[in-house]
């Protein structure tokens, strides 16, 4: 069973923060990492699936990196507003794209 | 906007009952997965899908069983619910066109009385 590990488990933020999250991930046999977010009620959503080390992807004010050689992922969000509040999951894939997904940040934007 | 949909939305449901929880895409997609989770817990792979007549058990150990007759269904079902099946249950897809970016449908809670 692959080890994928988020920190912090909850984090809370004032609107207009910037903030950013962890994933750690098994470096070996690397072949992705997928990022999706939660929103209370609806369907988890993919924001990346990262292939290549140093790797950086954006999308909006919400971007990612990665490093596959020490194993782990970094999740920015520039300018936090409360609709980006859900829980942040990341997932690392095994054999044939079965995902592991770590337990999430949990991320509730106060106004 | 993701085409994967999942009935029912929440079940509630007495022990010993057989249920199936529906789970369909009209994304063309391949691969199709059951996850499970518990509150406060991961998600967790119990079934998935290469194909039609493809199915395998995932990680976590479960008592439930799918069958993939075609290509857009990818039903789950319990035979004997009991309160350990209580749970929320998600459907998912993907194609390797997309990455393997993981569709979700909307999820069935399930609560066994």
């Amino acid at each position: 069973i692959l080890n994928v590990e988020q920190s912090p488990q909850s984090l809370h933020v004032q609107e207009g923060d910037s903030t950013n999250f962890t994933c750690s991930f098994p470096s070996s046999n690397f072949y992705a990492l997928h990022w999706y977010r939660w929103e209370t009620a609806k369907s988890p959503e993919a924001l990346f699936v990262m292939t290549l080390n140093g790797d950086e992807k954006k999308k909006g004010r919400i971007s990612a990196t990665l490093n596959t050689k020490e194993g782990y992922s970094y999740l920015y969000i520039k300018g936090s507003q409360p609709e980006d509040s859900a829980t942040y999951l990341c997932a690392f894939p095994g054999g044939g794209n079965k995902l592991t997904f770590g337990t999430g940040t949990q991320l509730k934007v106060e106004l | 906007e993701a085409d994967i949909y999942q009935t029912p939305r929440y079940l509630v449901i007495g022990t010993g009952k057989k249920i199936t929880l529906e789970c369909s895409q009209t994304m063309g997609h391949d691969k199709m997965y059951w996850y499970q989770q518990d509150p406060g817990m991961e998600l967790h792979l119990i079934h998935y899908s290469y194909g039609v007549n493809s199915t395998e058990k995932g990680d976590l150990s479960s008592e439930s069983t799918v069958s993939r007759i075609r290509t857009e269904h990818f039903p789950l079902t319990l035979e004997s619910a009991r309160p350990s099946h209580t749970s929320q249950y998600l459907c998912a897809s993907s194609d390797i066109v997309e990455g393997e970016k993981l569709f979700f449908g909307s999820g069935t809670q399930l609560s066994v009385l």
